[in-house]
């Protein structure tokens, strides 16, 4: 079983749709969880960082973290073709040095 | 701000040759992290250099290797290249020794004929 699990998708949904993107991961010592965006042949490009459990609200995008489930969130609220791209969460440990990634969701947003 | 960049930006290689990737952080940060991003394996952790020292390894096999240059930019090695080494290679820095907001460079794709 991979410490992170991520569904590779594809997602494709209309314009101004609310997107739903979601992990979930086995290691209770993750602490530091991230959501990056990667377009095609581009490195990723961090979205949003989260530490412990909770919320966070960035313009369009909400990162949620629900420690007790293991499980972690991202809404794109009013999407637009230009988010059209693959998500990657990844997750740390206290101390740790590397990220563990999930696989990528590929997301398409139709005009 | 300048990000982190990386050469070459492709790289063709055969098998049992030696690829050499560069990578330059984003001024002031002194860590920098080697991914291997492989299809339908995701992104994998290779190595973590820290003011010139490898601190950390991923689950690679010794002839990938690197290092880091008193200006803080690094190389990585891949000593007697196989079929499945071929794979986008980034490279991330962060501010902080071994802190978690690490920021990438548009990688190195390497493919090995």
């Amino acid at each position: 079983q991979k410490e992170v699990e991520q569904d590779p998708g594809p997602l494709s949904v209309p314009e101004g749709a609310i997107v739903s993107l979601n992990c979930t991961y086995s290691n209770s010592a993750f602490q530091y969880f991230m959501w990056y965006r990667q377009y095609s042949r581009k490195g990723p490009e961090l979205l949003m960082y989260t530490y412990s459990s909770g919320n966070k609200e960035d313009g369009r995008f909400t990162a949620q973290v629900d420690k007790s489930s293991k499980y972690i969130s991202l809404f794109i609220r009013d999407s637009q073709p230009s988010d059209s791209a693959t998500y990657l969460c990844a997750m740390s440990a206290q101390g740790a040095q590397k990220l563990v990634f999930g696989q990528g969701t590929r997301l398409t947003i139709n005009p | 701000e300048a990000g982190v960049t990386q050469s070459p930006t492709h790289l063709i290689k055969t098998r049992g040759q030696q690829a050499t990737l560069r990578c330059s952080p984003i001024s002031g940060h002194t860590s920098v992290y080697w991914y291997q991003q492989a299809l339908g394996l995701g992104l994998q952790f290779l190595l973590w250099y820290d003011e010139g020292e490898e601190r950390n390894r991923g689950n690679f096999p010794p002839r990938f290797s690197g290092r880091q240059f008193p200006n803080y930019s690094s190389e990585l090695n891949v000593n007697a290249l196989e079929l499945e080494d071929s794979a986008l290679y980034l490279c991330a820095s962060s501010l902080l020794r071994g802190g978690d907001t690490q920021y990438f460079g548009p990688g190195t794709r390497l493919t090995v004929l």
